[in-house]
């Protein structure tokens, strides 16, 4: 079975700063999928970012980049230039490729606060 | 887009009664998936749907629950008899194939607080 690890339960990073949140996981496939989602306080889940295994180039999203390993099976988040909006639980999941809808595997969470 | 849809928002019972949770998916998704969040095993999913047929429900975790999804714009989740222990978040989210990729993240629901007491 895949698993996802954060091993950072918390961090806390200034307003304008970057911050790297970690992310490893386990699997004996070779297409996936990784994401990143964000949980503020409203509870909402929200897709930040997306990362295919057999793609070797790191995504970016505006502040947010990825720096994907994937023979160390490594898979963390850079969030450039933080504002306090960023400010929330952070997840990161895996997701095998079989040709079909497959489910989401999560890790426990990371709380990110900002700090002005 | 309305998104994902479900009801009640929090739902506050007493141990031993029966709750059923509602989910309407994002229309045109064909996969539909029910998570439960706790501070302590964090997100876990329950069980998910492809095309409203069930298609892993390993992780559902006792007989007291069970899911249905009579057609593609609805879902339940019943507890019966719950229990404190079930006291938790509980997340719908779905996913439209249709998107064109099997990267298709999913979109997930304000979800249910539900407390037992």
């Amino acid at each position: 079975a895949q698993t996802v690890t954060q091993s950072q339960p918390e961090m806390s990073v200034q307003e304008a700063e970057t911050v790297t949140l970690s992310c490893t996981y386990d699997t004996s496939e070779n297409n996936y999928y990784l994401f990143w989602y964000k949980q503020p306080p409203s509870r909402q889940m929200i897709l930040v970012i997306r990362q295919e295994a057999y793609k070797q180039q790191n995504a970016t999203e505006n502040r947010f980049s990825v720096n994907f390993q994937k023979a160390a099976k490594s898979f963390s988040l850079k969030i450039s230039d933080s504002q306090l909006g960023d400010t929330a639980m952070y997840f990161c999941a895996f997701m095998k490729h079989r040709g079909g809808s497959e489910k989401l595997v999560f890790g426990k969470g990371t709380k990110l606060t900002v700090n002005p | 887009d309305a998104g994902v849809i479900q009801s009640p928002r929090h739902e506050v019972t007493e141990m031993g009664q029966e709750v059923t949770l509602r989910c309407k998916p994002i229309s045109g998704h064909n996969s539909l998936f029910w998570y439960r969040q706790t501070m302590m095993r964090g997100l876990e999913l329950l069980i998910y749907f492809n095309n409203n047929v069930p298609i892993d429900d390993s992780g559902m975790p006792e007989d007291r629950f069970s899911a249905k999804m009579p057609n593609a714009s609805f879902s339940t989740l019943k507890i019966q008899p719950s229990e404190p222990r079930d006291s938790a978040v509980y997340f719908c989210a779905s996913r439209g194939l249709s998107q064109g990729s099997y990267n298709s993240p999913l979109h997930f629901g304000n979800g249910t607080r539900l407390t037992v007491t």
